[in-house]
């Protein structure tokens, strides 16, 4: 079946630092993968998403994910962490074999939540 | 571009009170998705529609949950007879087209106690 984890609960880095959030999926075929971010009383945010290609993928406000087929990986990554980064950040997995004629339901990991303190 | 919208976007009820949320997604969106995310966890998928036709309702409680999506455009989730366990935030969520590829996105969502 296809899932995600998100390893940490929590992550926390000095602004200005490089910050990573983890990401490891599981799915019957070659994934489509993607990163969100949610502010307090906010919706899900689109990020940044993986189909197919380079390997490094940019998306919005200078994060980038790096997609690592051995690993089963999709690392969320920013080189300088801003105050404003602080936030709770889901990585979601679509498995295009697995989707029953359908789109495709977007499985979501439980969530990292990211402290950037000054 | 108008984003999706959701109200209410707070709710307190009582246990086996009956309750309703709507949705407007994104204007041109066929695909409208309804996610429940319990606190300290990830959305899950309770129900998606492709216009007006369900593509997948596989994890929704339907002795308690229904939805429509009338004219292929808003839409209502209600709850009858709502449990503590159904306190959660409700998210909405639309995208584009069929493509597996693409992204959803996502309302503030309801927050609905149960209480």
């Amino acid at each position: 079946a296809q899932s995600v984890a998100q390893p940490e609960d929590q992550v926390n880095v000095a602004e200005g630092n490089p910050l990573t959030v983890k990401c490891t999926y599981s799915v019957s075929g070659n994934p489509y993968l993607f990163w969100y971010v949610q502010y307090p009383n906010r919706g899900l945010q689109f990020l940044l998403k993986y189909i197919t290609g380079d390997n490094l993928v940019k998306g919005s406000y200078g994060f980038e994910a790096e997609f690592n087929k051995s690993q089963t990986s999709f690392h969320l990554k920013k080189p300088s962490a801003l105050v404003s980064d602080s936030a709770l950040y889901f990585c979601a997995v679509r498995d295009p074999l697995n989707y029953g004629g359908s789109q495709g339901n977007l499985i979501f990991g439980k969530g990292t939540k990211l402290s950037v303190k000054p | 571009e108008a984003g999706v919208a959701q109200s209410p976007r707070y709710k307190i009820i009582e246990k086996r009170q009956s309750v309703a949320f709507w949705c407007n997604p994104i204007s041109g969106h066929a695909t409208l998705y309804w996610y429940q995310q319990i606190l300290g966890q990830g959305p899950k998928l309770l129900i998606q529609f492709q216009n007006n036709g369900v593509v997948d309702d596989s994890q929704l409680p339907k002795d308690r949950f229904s939805a429509e999506r009338l004219k292929g455009v808003d839409s209502t989730l209600k709850i009858q007879p709502a449990k503590l366990e159904d306190s959660a935030v409700y998210l909405c969520a639309s995208s584009f087209g069929k493509g597996k590829n693409t992204e959803a996105f996502f309302g503030q969502g309801t927050r609905l106690t149960v209480v």
